[in-house]
């Protein structure tokens, strides 16, 4: 299978760092993106990871270890906007563009 | 730039009734277009992919089919709406021949089949 598991739901403090992690499997891996999803939208693209290291765009980060299988959102300096689901995406080596979503993470921020 | 449009935005259907959703694609040749079906909570299933006019791969067997008579159409359909149809239906494109392919995605239709 190509199981791609996220945590379903975090909460967080506004102002503070969250980690929202993604475990893979590893065989076959051919790239990781993050999508954010607010409640009653369409998801849109954060980041993409296909080597080993952290990926910076402003407030947001996303890690990715590919021996491990594992990669990481961060986010920073959290606002009440960022309250939203983010989903995990993989792209397999013998499944040309298509991408396999993780069940998504929901994120709550609080005052 | 390029856009992604979907309608209708929401659709009421009762079971057994016909459906068709249309995707269309803008500022860009040849792409390669997705459907995918999120139920209430849950990740995104694909459905259907297509790399080019009348290419369709299909992912998951059901009562739905797609189409692509244009290069920049995609249309989801299906002849008998079944209640475990409902959900909220994502059209995508990604870049065909590119290297990080990234699928972008349109608003969206939301379904209630009843």
């Amino acid at each position: 299978g190509q199981n791609i598991d996220q945590p379903t739901e975090m909460t967080a403090t506004e102002g503070a760092i969250v980690q929202i992690n993604c475990t893979y499997q590893t065989s076959g891996f051919n790239g990781l993106f993050w999508y954010q999803q607010h409640a009653g939208e369409a998801p849109t693209f954060l980041s993409y990871n296909v080597l080993d290291g952290l990926e910076e765009k402003g407030r947001f980060s996303s890690f990715l270890s590919r021996s491990k299988g594992y990669s990481y959102l961060l986010l920073k300096e959290l606002q009440m906007k960022d309250s939203a689901s983010y989903l995990c995406a993989v792209r397999w080596n013998n499944a040309g563009n298509m991408l396999t979503f993780g069940g998504g993470t929901r994120l709550m921020v609080k005052p | 730039s390029q856009t992604i449009h979907q309608w209708p935005a929401t659709l009421v259907q009762p079971v057994g009734s016909p459906l068709s959703l249309e995707c269309t694609v803008e500022g860009t040749s040849n792409p390669n277009l997705y459907w995918y079906r999120q139920a209430a909570g849950r990740g995104l299933q694909l459905l259907f992919y297509s790399v080019g006019i009348g290419q369709i791969s299909s992912e998951v067997p059901q009562n739905l089919s797609a189409s692509r008579p244009q290069d920049r159409q995609f249309i989801l359909s299906s002849k008998k709406l079944l209640l475990s149809d409902s959900g909220f239906y994502l059209c995508a494109w990604s870049p065909s021949g590119t290297a990080t392919d990234t699928q972008y995605f349109g608003p969206g239709t939301r379904l209630t089949v009843l």
